[in-house]
C-alpha cells in the first residue's frame, strides 16, 4: 500500500515569490491536512481538506491557501514569500477527520526562501 | 486555547534504563490523542492513537496511557534504535490537531 507522498522534497525560492506544493494521500483516504514544522514553533496546523472543501483552518495568514482535487489530491499554495516561510511542510491523509483518526505523513517539502 | 505541552524537551537514557515521556493538554473536547516517533528528515511516524482516560497501548518496547488531563509514553528497555523525537498531537472539538514541541530522545549503547 503505498504511503503519502509529496512534491517537490525540496524548493528554494526568492522572497515575494510564490510556490505551490503537492500531497497525495494514501488511496481512500478523504482527509488531506497540512502543517508547518520549524524549530522554533514545532509542527503546526494550517488547514484540513475533506471532500474537496476545507474543514478547518489553523492561524496563518491568508497567503497560506490550499485545495483538494476529486482524487483527494491537495495542493498547499504560499504567496509573497516572506523569509519566515523557510519551514517543512508536512501533508498527512486520514480516512476521516484528522482530529479523531490517525493521520499518516508524507516524508515533507522542505521549503527555504531566500 | 487548546494547549498541548511535553516533557521533558529531551531525555537520554543507558540502554536497557527504562522511562516516561509526559503530555500534558488542556482541550476543549478531545477528540483523540496521539503519539508520533519523528526521526530527522523524515515526516513523523504514526504510533498510538488513545481515545478516553484509562485506555492502554502498548507495541514492542513502547506503552502508551491516557487520563483526563496528561498521556504518557513508557519505554521499556530501550535500545539506540528507539532514539527519536517523539510527538504528542491532540485532536479537538476545534476541529484542529495540535502539536506539542516534542521530546529528543537519545539512546546510548
Amino acid at each position: 500500500k503505498a504511503g503519502v507522498t509529496q512534491t517537490p522534497r525540496y524548493l528554494i525560492k526568492t522572497r515575494g515569490q510564490q510556490v505551490t506544493l503537492s500531497c497525495s494521500p494514501i488511496s481512500g483516504h478523504r482527509s488531506v491536512s497540512w502543517y508547518q514544522q520549524t524549530p522554533g514553533q514545532g509542527l503546526q496546523f494550517l488547514f484540513e481538506y475533506f471532500s474537496e472543501t476545507q474543514r478547518n483552518k489553523g492561524n496563518f495568514p491568508g497567503r497560506f491557501s490550499g485545495r483538494q482535487f476529486s482524487n483527494s489530491r491537495s495542493e498547499m499554495n504560499v504567496s509573497t514569500l516572506e523569509l519566515g516561510d523557510s519551514a517543512l511542510y508536512l501533508c498527512a491523509s486520514s480516512l476521516n477527520s484528522v482530529v479523531g483518526t490517525e493521520a499518516f505523513f508524507g516524508q515533507g517539502t522542505r521549503l527555504t526562501v531566500v | 486555547e487548546d494547549q498541548v505541552t511535553q516533557s521533558p524537551e529531551a531525555l537520554r537514557l543507558q540502554e536497557g534504563e527504562s522511562s516516561s515521556l509526559n503530555c500534558s493538554y488542556t482541550v476543549s473536547g478531545l477528540r483523540g490523542l496521539f503519539w508520533y516517533r519523528q526521526d530527522p528528515g523524515k515526516g513523523p511516524e504514526f504510533l498510538f492513537t488513545l481515545y478516553s482516560a484509562g485506555e492502554e497501548k502498548e507495541k514492542e518496547r513502547l506503552k502508551a496511557t491516557l487520563t483526563k488531563k496528561e498521556s504518557f509514553l513508557h519505554i521499556t528497555a530501550p535500545k539506540p534504535e528507539d532514539s527519536a523525537t517523539y510527538l504528542c498531537a491532540v485532536g479537538s472539538n476545534t476541529g484542529k490537531l495540535i502539536f506539542g514541541q516534542g521530546t529528543t530522545l537519545q539512546v546510548k549503547p
